[in-house]
């Protein structure tokens, strides 16, 4: 059973508009989110993270909201530009010792010009 | 550069043949871990030590086989593979297991089993 959700597999914004990116969890001991950034024959980039004490973290032109009672976080990027084209994972982890993130699928971005 | 090193960072091998996929940090941290990624799935955690010590093996075939001789370094051992074990291979890395910290990522080892 997959504990971390994101739905959609792919998502098309034009440049300058905003790329909103969705994940949805399951595990209620989750305290700790983040966003990576992938792109081909590279391994994953950490982007930008929220702790569960936070519902908004903001870097730059990313910021994430977290809504703990729906167990729901998103990725805002604005405006978004043609080279956030990539695969974008939301992980999840617990405070607890001997734990690794947990990953979702993966949204693949595509931003045109 | 992340500070993680994969290598090699493509590999072909014959489902008889042994290989071994090497990972190494220059972070200091403590816990390290071997992800697979396969097309249209998430990256699925095989393995994860903290302190050299293994503490998670999530349910992966023996055919895979971890070791990990420091805090720097992490091995996957190959043996007897089937063709759907090709993927990608990340290594990654993180301070401490648990806890709010992020993990470092090496660029990958792209397995191909034939």
């Amino acid at each position: 059973d997959q504990q971390v959700k994101q739905n959609s597999p792919s998502l098309s914004v034009q440049e300058g508009r905003i790329s909103i990116l969705n994940c949805d969890y399951t595990n209620s001991m989750f305290d700790y989110f983040l966003w990576y950034k992938k792109y081909p024959a590279e391994g994953p980039t950490f982007l930008i993270s929220i702790s569960s004490i936070k519902d908004k973290n903001e870097d730059g032109r990313f910021t994430v909201f977290l809504n703990k009672s729906a167990k729901h976080l998103s990725l805002h990027i604005v405006p978004s530009q043609p080279g956030d084209s990539a695969v974008y994972f939301c992980a999840a982890s617990t405070n607890q010792a001997g734990t690794a993130l947990i990953f979702g699928k993966g949204t693949t971005l595509s931003v045109s010009s | 550069e992340t500070g993680v090193t994969q290598t090699p960072r493509h590999l072909v091998m014959g489902m008889t043949n042994k290989k071994s996929l090497k990972c190494e940090q220059h972070l200091g941290h403590n816990a390290m871990y071997w992800y697979k990624q396969s097309a249209k799935k998430p990256l699925e955690l095989m393995f994860v030590y903290n302190f050299k010590e293994q503490t998670e093996n999530n349910s992966v075939p023996s055919r895979f086989s971890p070791e990990c001789p420091n805090s720097s370094h992490l091995f996957l051992h190959l043996h007897t593979l089937q063709p759907e074990d090709s993927a990608l291979y990340l290594c990654a890395s993180r301070p401490r297991t648990g806890g709010n910290t992020e993990a470092f990522f090496g660029q990958g080892t792209r397995l191909t089993v034939v």
